[in-house]
């Protein structure tokens, strides 16, 4: 069975312009978390989308934002870039109705602001 | 969600058994406790999760307090690659909702 795959797996940038990172759940999970981890720092929850729509964000500015399609797989969108955006993108999926046996995460995508 | 208390960093020598601890002293009924791991650069790993029972699988074991409010992870036989960051996080059962990671326990496992 597939994991959580993400992609791109880096991605450099520059201040102002637009990212979009990707993700592919687990097969039959229907939920999607984003998390960012500056390096150093530790995870910081960013959105969570179920079934297609957002069900919780994160302390996050509105240029953070995202979508999940039918397929259940999903996008991150920072707009305006800034080189404090420059961090690890964590996404993982899980199976609500069995939500009790936790997250799994992918890889990341590492964002780099220039 | 209860908050965690856990030590910054912990060493432990190949071969030996690795003893995280973990305080949740707010910690309410409903909620489960459980582990992850990051190791460097990697998305988190679920380790394991328990209510109230102590729990073991392929891992590791769970041990939680009669009261509930402290936990500690057992790595029975550390290898090297057990070296990651541990977190114990606390979530409510029965609804779906975001794990909120601390800063976790550098494990450094030693030869």
């Amino acid at each position: 069975e597939a994991g959580v795959t993400q992609s791109p797996t880096h991605l450099i940038k520059t201040r102002g312009q637009q990212a979009t990172l990707r993700c592919s759940p687990i097969s039959g999970h229907t939920s999607v978390y984003w998390y960012q981890q500056a390096l150093g720092l530790g995870l910081q929850f960013l959105l969570w989308y179920d079934e297609g729509e957002e069900r919780n964000r994160g302390n996050f500015p509105p240029r953070f934002s995202g979508r999940q399609f039918p397929n259940y797989s999903s996008e991150l969108n920072v707009n305006a870039l800034e080189l404090e955006d420059s961090a690890l993108y964590l996404c993982a999926s899980s199976l609500l109705s069995r939500d009790n046996y936790g997250y799994t995460f992918g890889s990341g995508t590492r964002l780099t602001v220039v | 969600d209860a908050k965690t208390t856990q030590p910054t960093s912990m060493d432990c020598a190949e071969g030996r058994a690795a003893n995280l601890p973990c305080n949740h002293s707010t910690i309410s009924g409903n909620e489960y406790v459980y582990w992850y791991r990051q190791i460097h650069s990697q998305g988190p790993q679920y380790i394991i999760h328990g209510l109230k029972n102590n729990e073991t699988n392929e891992m590791a074991s769970l041990i939680i307090t009669e009261d509930r409010k402290s936990s500690t992870l057992i790595l029975p036989h550390a290898t090297l690659r057990d070296t990651a960051v541990y977190y114990c996080i606390v979530r409510p059962t029965g609804t779906a909702s975001k794990l909120t990671f601390g800063t976790g326990t550098r494990l450094q496992v030693t030869l």
